[in-house]
């Protein structure tokens, strides 16, 4: 079955910086990708997805990219910002079925 | 974040106790889904569904029931069945499997 391995598990970048979370997945025929943040105490809620025939997907500050050949994909923040502070959580989705990482801990620090 | 529920928000419950957790959703999404939070682990699959009548096996259902009698509801058994049951359970629901999963505020069990 798929396995999606995320990491880092936390990161810590300074306000203004950017941050990077990578995703692997083990299935090739997955073929939908979403990100999701959890802010603390607060539900999970889509920050940006992208599917299998894109490359790359931006959305203000934040970007992800795909390879499909590696099987792997990356969130991207630019200009990170204190509300940024979050658990995010990648996916990989196939037919009916998703698997979701383990979730990175990200702290914006002043 | 409206248009779909889950209740309670906290349980407690005694050890070898089945219960229950309500999702109701008025989003007139086919697909529901279940997950397990613990610190660390991410979001687990306990179960879904796409359609009413139908459901799957995720990767951690034992210990677990589900019925899907009703499009807008998707409830989940906790049975005695399950070794360690206390955690923050999460509902979803989307259009499709290829769509944005909406989430519940989640109910936090905790089995003494």
């Amino acid at each position: 079955g798929e396995n999606v391995e995320q990491h880092p598990s936390t990161l810590s970048v300074q306000e203004g910086d950017s941050a990077v979370i990578k995703c692997t997945y083990s299935d090739s025929a997955s073929n939908y990708f979403p990100w999701y943040k959890q802010e603390l105490g607060k539900r999970p809620q889509l920050i940006i997805d992208i599917r299998s025939n894109v490359g790359e997907k931006k959305d203000q500050r934040i970007a992800v990219t795909l390879n499909k050949t590696a099987k792997h994909f990356s969130l991207h923040i630019t200009e990170t910002q204190p509300e940024d502070s979050a658990v995010y959580f990648c996916a990989a989705s196939r037919d009916d079925k998703i698997i979701f990482g383990k979730g990175t801990r990200l702290h914006i620090l002043p | 974040d409206g248009g779909i529920t889950q209740s309670p928000k906290y349980l407690f419950r005694k050890e070898g106790q089945n219960v229950t957790l309500s999702c109701e959703q008025n989003l007139n999404h086919d697909a529901m889904y279940w997950y397990r939070q613990d610190p660390g682990q991410g979001l687990r699959l306990i179960y879904y569904s796409q359609i009413v009548n139908d459901f799957q096996k995720g990767d951690i259902a034992e210990g677990y029931s589900v019925s899907r009698e009703k499009k807008e509801s998707f409830p989940l058994t906790v049975t005695s069945a399950q070794k360690n049951p206390t955690a923050f359970y999460l509902c979803a629901s989307a259009s499709s499997p290829y769509n944005e999963q909406f989430f519940g505020p989640g109910t936090r069990l905790t089995v003494l």
